[in-house]
């Protein structure tokens, strides 16, 4: 069965960066099928796509927030990462981690997900 | 950047069928496949239905996607209480080149 699970802070302060990982079991990072992506929900509101990630390194980016997010793979330690710099408020949310899956041409959605982990951006 | 549109609610008694919409546009909905996810607070969102009209194993049949040019449906027949929960479409946008979601349904059963 795979499984995702996102760790890190969940208080960051305004203007310095959010870090969160994402650990994978169950299957390897490695397929061609699967891109390897970040989605949150700020409270009260709907989901929003940050990125992802495909094996090769190629990386794409919500255009809303693409000068700021980086995400990077550690499929040696079937892992892989968000960073976001300088946050604000607005950027308190719960982050899920999900695994997109294409299949040639194919978009099959995100089969697996995270529990989520609140990020909350105070002083 | 524009979310999909869905319809804030919806809502049925056990039994019955809700149909949920997705409106999006050439770039997203109209050129590119759609999914469905079942969303309970607290809890990681579940696939229901991927590339329009698919159901993972494990996803009872009374439950139904479908796409006609840029907008998409979920049916979701039989209702029961468990079906409570929030209800999002999401598609790849090629303007975007990335996911845009749906702004997402509250399903209620009455």
């Amino acid at each position: 069965q795979v499984q995702l699970q996102e760790s890190g802070p969940g208080l960051v302060k305004p203007s310095q960066t959010l870090s969160l990982t994402c650990t994978v079991s169950g299957d390897s990072m490695t397929s061609g099928s699967y891109y390897w992506s970040w989605i949150r929900q700020p409270a009260g509101k709907g989901l929003e796509w940050i990125g992802r990630m495909y094996r090769s390194g190629a990386t794409y980016y919500n255009p809303s927030l693409n000068s700021r997010v980086t995400i990077s793979l550690r499929t040696s330690k079937s892992q892989f990462s968000l960073r976001l710099s300088s946050v604000t408020a607005a950027d308190t949310a719960l982050y899920y981690c999900a695994r997109n899956v294409w299949r040639g041409h194919r978009d099959e959605g995100f089969d697996y997900w995270g529990q989520g982990i609140l990020v909350t951006v105070s002083s | 950047q524009s979310a999909l549109t869905q319809p804030p609610s919806a809502s049925g008694t056990p039994g019955q069928t809700v149909t949920i919409s997705c409106s999006g546009s050439s770039s997203n909905i109209g050129n590119n496949a759609v999914s469905w996810y079942r969303h309970l607070p607290g809890t990681a969102p579940k696939v229901l239905i991927y590339f329009n009209v698919e159901r993972p194993s494990g996803v009872p049949d009374r439950l139904s996607g479908s796409k006609s040019g840029t907008s998409a449906s979920l049916a979701i027949s039989g209702l029961q209480s468990d079906d409570e929960a929030d209800y999002y479409c999401v598609a790849f946008d090629d303007s975007l080149n990335g996911y845009v979601f749906g702004t997402g349904t509250t399903v209620t059963v009455l």
